[in-house]
């Protein structure tokens, strides 16, 4: 079956530090991968996804991901973090077996706490 | 420029009781997803839809029904509610890919917090 694990349940980081939220994947063939950011009392909403080619991955609000796939990883980045940055953010893998028609599977979850 | 609206955003039932969450996009997407989320269990995706008039179940389907009479509406019901259900309720949208099926790029509505007593 295909995951993807959120290793982090809380990152903390101060402001204009870079900042890391990990994420790594297990599945069968290419993956296709994804971050998204949910603000408090809020849907979430798309940053970005990685489906073929160059392995960086340029977002949305300055965030980018690097696919590493001998690492099975897909870690999301953005090098100086911003207060209005915190927030939970999720990765997730599209499903791509048993006629889901490619639902996303979703990590737990890693909350990102950036302090002044 | 609405995108995924959900209704009611907030609502208390004694275990038992029935109700409808209604949710609306005006994007005229072809995928609808109804979400719950849970305090560490991230989104678990209960039912969703393909197009109108086709529903499937997703990865926590019981004690759930949905239907999609119109393109533009997703409902999802609970007939006799139990504590188990109180969550926050997440309608999701996405268009159709290249290779017909969905981009992966989900548009959320704001959440539907239920309680049930």
């Amino acid at each position: 079956a295909q995951s993807v694990a959120q290793p982090e349940d809380q990152v903390n980081v101060a402001e204009g530090n870079p900042l890391t939220v990990k994420c790594t994947y297990s599945v069968s063939g290419n993956p296709y991968l994804f971050w998204y950011v949910q603000y408090p009392n809020r849907g979430l909403q798309f940053l970005l996804k990685y489906i073929t080619g160059d392995n960086l991955v340029k977002g949305s609000y300055g965030f980018e991901a690097e696919f590493n796939k001998s690492q099975t990883s897909f870690h999301l980045k953005k090098p100086s973090a911003l207060v209005s940055d915190s927030a939970l953010y999720f990765c997730a893998v599209r499903d791509i077996y048993g006629g889901s028609q490619g639902n996303l599977i979703f990590g737990k979850g890693t909350k990102l706490s950036v302090k002044p | 420029n609405a995108g995924v609206t959900q209704t009611p955003k907030f609502r208390v039932l004694k275990t038992g009781q029935s109700m409808t969450l209604l949710c609306a996009q005006d994007m005229n997407h072809e995928y609808m997803y109804w979400y719950r989320q849970d305090p560490g269990m991230g989104l678990r995706l209960i039912h969703y839809s393909v197009g109108e008039g086709t529903t499937a179940k997703g990865e926590v389907p019981d004690g759930y029904n949905v239907s999609r009479l119109k393109k533009q509406n997703f409902l999802l019901g609970l007939e006799s509610a139990a504590p188990s259900q109180t969550s926050v309720y997440f309608c999701a949208s996405s268009r159709t890919g290249v290779s017909g099926a969905n981009t992966g790029e989900l548009f959320f509505g704001e959440g539907s917090r239920l309680t049930v007593l």
